[in-house]
């Protein structure tokens, strides 16, 4: 079974800090994701990967940054957090799949309150 | 831009009852999956559909992929509280850019005993 595993369940922190979200998958696959889930808009792609040190932006990646130096890592860095940053936080792999067939897994999800 | 509009949105039933959710689109993909997320948890995997007209079911529920590649359908016969959740649907594109699939906004299904 593919496993994707986040770092915090729920984590809350102050306006300015420097947040860092950790994810790791066991599963050797090629594409990581970070999105976001807000009620109402549902899923928000902020950044993906699809190799190591390599990095795409998503649909929402201001104030967002994120790094990947290991293939089974990607990690979401909120600089100077925000209460709009205020979300769920899902992390997803998956592998370079043929003819668009891309199996996304996630994780469990950080709830990130920023106060 | 491609979207993925599903309906409804909300939907409150009692246990027995059957209903259809549905994921619709102008555009063509290449394959599509559906997921259910439990309150609290990411979403979990349940099936994907690659080809026009593909029916697949698993247990209650059955996933069909529409003849043109740009609709889908979940139904779920006799359902029970424990099917209750968000259930979304996402859609691949041949070459589309990595990976990246589009999410639809979800059904929040609540099945009551």
């Amino acid at each position: 079974d593919v496993k994707v595993t986040q770092s915090s369940r729920y984590l809350v922190k102050r306006t300015g800090e420097k947040v860092f979200l950790e994810c790791v998958q066991d599963m050797d696959h090629e594409n990581m994701f970070w999105y976001r889930q807000d009620p109402g808009l549902g899923l928000r792609l902020i950044y993906f990967s699809y190799d190591v040190k390599m990095k795409e932006k998503g649909d929402i990646p201001e104030g967002y940054s994120v790094s990947r130096e290991k293939k089974e890592r990607f990690s979401l860095i909120l600089e100077s957090a925000s209460t709009n940053q205020t979300s769920m936080y899902l992390c997803a792999s998956s592998l370079i799949g043929a003819q668009g067939l891309y199996e996304q897994y996630f994780g469990p999800g950080t709830r990130l309150t920023v106060t | 831009t491609q979207l993925l509009e599903q309906s409804p949105q909300f939907l409150s039933i009692q246990e027995g009852e059957n209903l259809t959710v549905y994921c619709n689109s102008s555009s063509v993909f290449s394959s599509l999956q559906w997921y259910r997320q439990e309150p609290g948890e990411g979403p979990v995997l349940l099936v994907t559909v690659v080809t026009g007209g593909e029916v697949k079911k698993l247990k209650r529920l059955t996933f069909q992929f529409g003849d043109a590649r740009k609709d889908s359908s979940l139904h779920i016969t006799a359902a029970q509280p424990g099917d209750t959740g968000l259930y979304l649907c996402a859609g691949g594109f041949e070459g589309g850019s990595q990976g990246n699939l589009i999410f639809g906004k979800g059904t929040k299904l609540s099945v009551k005993p």
